[in-house]
């Protein structure tokens, strides 16, 4: 079945740029979600369709998708940005739904 | 105000049965794809099951297939997870979820609004 591939950690300092990324086989033919989630609470859709936010959403939150992989980046990371990152595509040759392993992503 | 609210999780041993609800309040539920996403202690997500909005269609993961069934009664609002022979690896925070969907050129499947989650364990 269709394997999505995060580094399981990314660090960053305040105010600088942290990118996320997100590996699979042609990826780039696909559409990627990312989801946010902070420790115990419930996942939040922060980019969809490789590049669009969610009403609510910061510009800061943006994503990219090409290739075999996909980024989501968070611009000027500010400590509310510390959480788990998921990225998500539907495989619709298996009608499987993918999640990536996820990144806690650390601000430093 | 839009929210999912869980329930029905519990402690149950090994081989038994659990039913969880997922009320659904704030939007038309009948319009709108809704699926199960489980969370293992300390691990990532995993999707479990959808459901097409009149329960035409529906899609499991391998791991529980014939022994989870997904339903809904768009009339009562609600989402449920029929969860039999349940296994140890079964134990997890279950979030029911609501499905943008497009099968037309790149298809996609994302999930736009979570509940909170509720823990189901499987223990002896």
């Amino acid at each position: 079945s269709y394997v999505l591939t995060q580094p399981p950690s990314v660090s960053v300092a305040p105010g600088q740029t942290a990118r996320v990324t997100c590996g699979g086989n042609n990826i780039g033919r696909k559409s990627v979600h990312w989801y946010q989630q902070k420790p115990g609470q419930a996942p939040v859709l922060v980019v969809y369709d490789d590049s669009d936010r969610p009403s609510g959403i910061p510009e800061r939150f943006s994503g990219s998708n090409s290739g075999n992989t996909a980024t989501l980046t968070i611009s000027r990371v500010e400590a509310g940005d510390e959480a788990d990152y998921y990225c998500q595509v539907w495989d619709s040759s298996s009608d499987l739904c993918i999640f990536g392993g996820g990144t806690t992503l650390t601000v430093l | 105000e839009v929210q999912l609210a869980e329930s029905g999780g519990g402690l149950v041993q090994p081989g038994g049965s659990l039913r969880l609800s997922c009320v659904t309040s704030g939007f038309t539920l009948a319009t709108y794809w809704m699926t199960w996403v489980r969370q293992a202690p300390g691990k990532g997500l995993e999707w479990v099951a959808n459901v097409k909005q009149d329960a035409s269609e529906k899609y499991y993961v391998d791991s529980v297939r014939g022994r989870f069934t997904i339903s809904r009664d768009n009339a009562k609002n609600s989402l449920y997870l029929q969860m039999n022979s349940l296994r140890a690896e079964d134990t997890a925070v279950y979030y029911c979820a609501r499905a943008r969907v497009r099968v037309i050129g790149v298809p996609y499947w994302y999930f736009d609004l979570w509940g909170r989650g509720i823990l189901v364990a499987v223990s002896s």
